[in-house]
């Protein structure tokens, strides 16, 4: 089955340690997207990637860092600049014509203690 | 800028009766509109679009949404609600010139019994 995976479910880090959280997809997607949720404040985009090797920052994309070397793969880095790093991670990807929906992970749930 | 308002917290209504939960959006020219639901400690998934067309969409599990440019609105809904449909409700637009979707704050749908 076709689909977006996240991985760790849970991840659990010191302060002031960067962490990495998978991203692969094997919809054949070039659009890939991270989000945080935070209870009450909805989603807000950190970073977002249309094309391989080129990526955009979102609205909070300040503390973190992405790469996409590969087109099924967009991880995402959670740096020690980032002052309140636990929250829920979702990465989602989306097909090429703009108004496809898109598909979401599962989640991976961060705690930074 | 693009914003999207879910004026409830949370929508509370008994199995067999029908439910709406409400969503408002502001963006320059036309908006395309997305409604998405959220299983807890799960991705989001995709409900339903409204793109161009006839003002009410139809979705997956029976719901439907209204779109009212007069009212910048576009309210969920489903007929006859079920306990099955307890979950957290996002409503997201895309404006004109903009390559991603802004997301509101949610809306907690609690169907009971």
């Amino acid at each position: 089955d076709g689909g977006i995976t996240q991985s760790p479910k849970y991840l659990f880090r010191k302060e002031g340690q960067n962490v990495t959280l998978s991203c692969e997809q094997n919809l054949n997607h070039d659009a890939m997207y991270w989000y945080r949720q935070d209870p009450g404040q909805g989603l807000r985009l950190i970073y977002y990637s249309q094309i391989v090797n080129d990526f955009q920052k979102g609205d909070i994309a300040e503390g973190y860092s992405v790469s996409r070397e590969k087109k099924e793969s967009f991880p995402l880095t959670v740096t020690s600049a980032q002052k309140n790093p636990t929250a829920f991670y979702l990465c989602a990807s989306r097909e090429e014509e703009t108004n496809s929906p898109l598909h979401f992970g599962n989640g991976t749930r961060l705690t930074v203690t | 800028a693009q914003s999207v308002a879910q004026p409830e917290d949370q929508v509370n209504v008994a199995e067999g009766n029908p439910l709406t939960v409400k969503c408002t959006y502001s963006v320059s020219g036309n908006p395309y509109l997305f409604w998405y639901v959220q299983y807890p400690n799960r991705g989001l998934q995709f409900l339903l679009k409204y793109i161009t067309g006839d003002n009410l969409v139809k979705g997956s599990y029976g719901f439907e949404a209204e779109f009212n440019k007069s009212q910048t609105s576009f309210h969920l809904k489903k007929p006859s609600a079920l306990v099955s449909d307890s979950a957290l409700y996002f409503c997201a637009v895309r404006g004109a010139g903009y390559s991603t979707l802004t997301f509101g704050k949610g809306t907690m749908l609690l169907v009971s019994p």
